[in-house]
């Protein structure tokens, strides 16, 4: 079945620090992927997304890059900041007619001042 | 635009009574997810649900779980006669019709098990 493979933390940065959280999958057929954001207390929220392979997701700085052929998804940030701690989730989907998500663990970040 | 709405947020039972978790889906969203997040843990996913059908029940547990999606109202999940593995946070997603638009989730419900 679909999986999700994630780094695990939790990873400590200081501010301006560079970002990246490691993300691969294992899937049938063509899935797309998505890194979603919680922060204390809330619920999950939509960071960025890629549909197809070599696509770039982008939003807030954060970026990721569809690698069709490392299975990979890797979350980056050039520059972190005290509001980017928070617990990020790598999720994808089955367009294959079903839509439910398969998430990473997570990986919690903690951006120190 | 409201987004997707839980009830309640906090949710606490004894063992051996039913909790009732409610989902409210974004306006004009028709399909609606559910997922458990326990401590510590990534999301599963349990149900997916469409008005009056029930999509894919994969991960829902054999007993005592159900889960519902009314033609009229929010989604329903039951949980009858909890233990204290359920203690849990419950997170409902929905997501409109077009398969290619990404799934909206609500704040959870934190259900505790005393």
């Amino acid at each position: 079945g679909d999986s999700v493979t994630q780094m695990e933390g939790p990873v400590t940065l200081s501010e301006e620090a560079f970002l990246t959280i490691n993300c691969t999958y294992t899937a049938t057929g063509y899935p797309s992927l998505f890194w979603y954001v919680q922060y204390p207390g809330e619920g999950l929220q939509l960071l960025l997304k890629a549909t197809k392979a070599d696509d770039k997701g982008s939003n807030k700085g954060f970026e990721a890059t569809y690698r069709k052929e490392t299975t990979s998804f890797h979350l980056e940030k050039g520059s972190v900041q005290v509001s980017d701690s928070a617990v990020y989730f790598c999720a994808l989907s089955d367009l294959w007619g079903n839509e439910k998500l398969t998430f990473g663990t997570g990986t919690r970040l903690t951006i120190i001042p | 635009n409201a987004g997707v709405m839980q009830n309640p947020r906090h949710l606490v039972r004894r063992r051996g009574q039913e909790a009732r978790l409610r989902c409210s889906p974004m306006k004009g969203h028709s399909h609606v997810y559910w997922y458990r997040q326990l401590p510590e843990e990534g999301l599963k996913f349990m149900v997916y649900l469409q008005k009056e059908n029930i999509i894919d029940e994969s991960g829902m547990p054999k007993e005592r779980f159900s889960a519902e999606f009314p033609k009229e109202g929010p989604s329903i999940l039951r949980i009858q006669q909890v233990v204290r593995g359920d203690s849990a946070a419950y997170f409902c997603a929905s997501s409109p019709r077009d398969s290619y638009q990404p799934q909206h989730f609500g704040d959870g419900t934190r259900l505790s098990i005393l």
